[in-house]
């Protein structure tokens, strides 16, 4: 196990609602990323967050929004959700930039 | 543009046999790191290895290997004596030191392997 835990394991929504998913990184670890991981696919970057700022975003709407607290733990919060949202949502954590990324279990995510 | 291929979508072998799951990549930056991670059923993404642009050597671990040629863009992975717990999902993935530090991955290479 790496360490990464993340919550909840499961989830329900319908279209249009909005969705917090949370995920605890590593002891000594201030460095955060978000994936999703689309059923068939690679996982895609969503953002990622160093020392409580965005370091970086990747080809996601601004629905897709994030937080890192100063525990280093972080949020991903989707809004106005849409099917395609449907996905394996992975959260990594790792020392610094360019470390190696440790992952946690993932929050499955389903939109009906 | 950054690209990872990994041509193989899915690959089957019995027990004890050798396999090797080939990874491509694309990328302009001269400083970048390779990455190999494992998922199995269960989702989670296990990391395998780091390889840094500079450091071609190949490396062993156990029953795993990497290959590493900047020539060819390749950093292929090697099971040797593979066992029915290698079945999973395995990425290969790039990072690039000029870019956020985010992770491209490729598509995956789905491994069973049978008794």
């Amino acid at each position: 196990e790496t360490g990464v835990t993340q919550s909840p394991t499961h989830l329900i929504k319908t279209r249009g609602q909005q969705v917090t998913l949370r995920c605890s990184s590593q002891s000594g670890h201030n460095t955060v990323s978000w994936y999703q991981q689309a059923l068939g696919q690679g996982p895609q970057f969503i953002f990622q967050y160093y020392r409580e700022e965005e370091n970086g975003r990747g080809n996601f709407p601004p629905r897709f929004s994030g937080l890192q607290f100063p525990n280093y733990s972080s949020e991903l919060n989707v809004n106005a959700l849409e099917l395609d949202d449907s996905a394996l949502y992975l959260c990594a954590s790792s020392r610094g930039l360019w470390d190696e990324q440790f992952f946690g279990p993932g929050t499955r995510l389903t939109v009906l | 543009a950054q690209k990872v291929t990994q041509a193989q979508t899915e690959i089957s072998v019995v027990e004890k046999e050798d396999v090797t799951l080939d990874c491509v990549y694309e990328t302009r930056d001269t400083t970048y790191y390779l990455f190999w991670y494992k998922q199995p059923p269960s989702g989670e993404l296990v990391f395998l290895i780091r390889r840094n642009s500079f450091d071609e050597q190949n490396e062993i671990s156990g029953r795993y290997s990497w290959n590493f040629q900047k020539s060819t863009s390749s950093f292929n992975f090697t099971i040797t004596a593979s066992q029915v717990v290698d079945s999973a999902v395995y990425f290969c993935a790039l990072s690039e030191v000029r870019n956020t530090d985010k992770l491209i991955f490729g598509t995956g290479t789905r491994l069973q392997v049978f008794p």
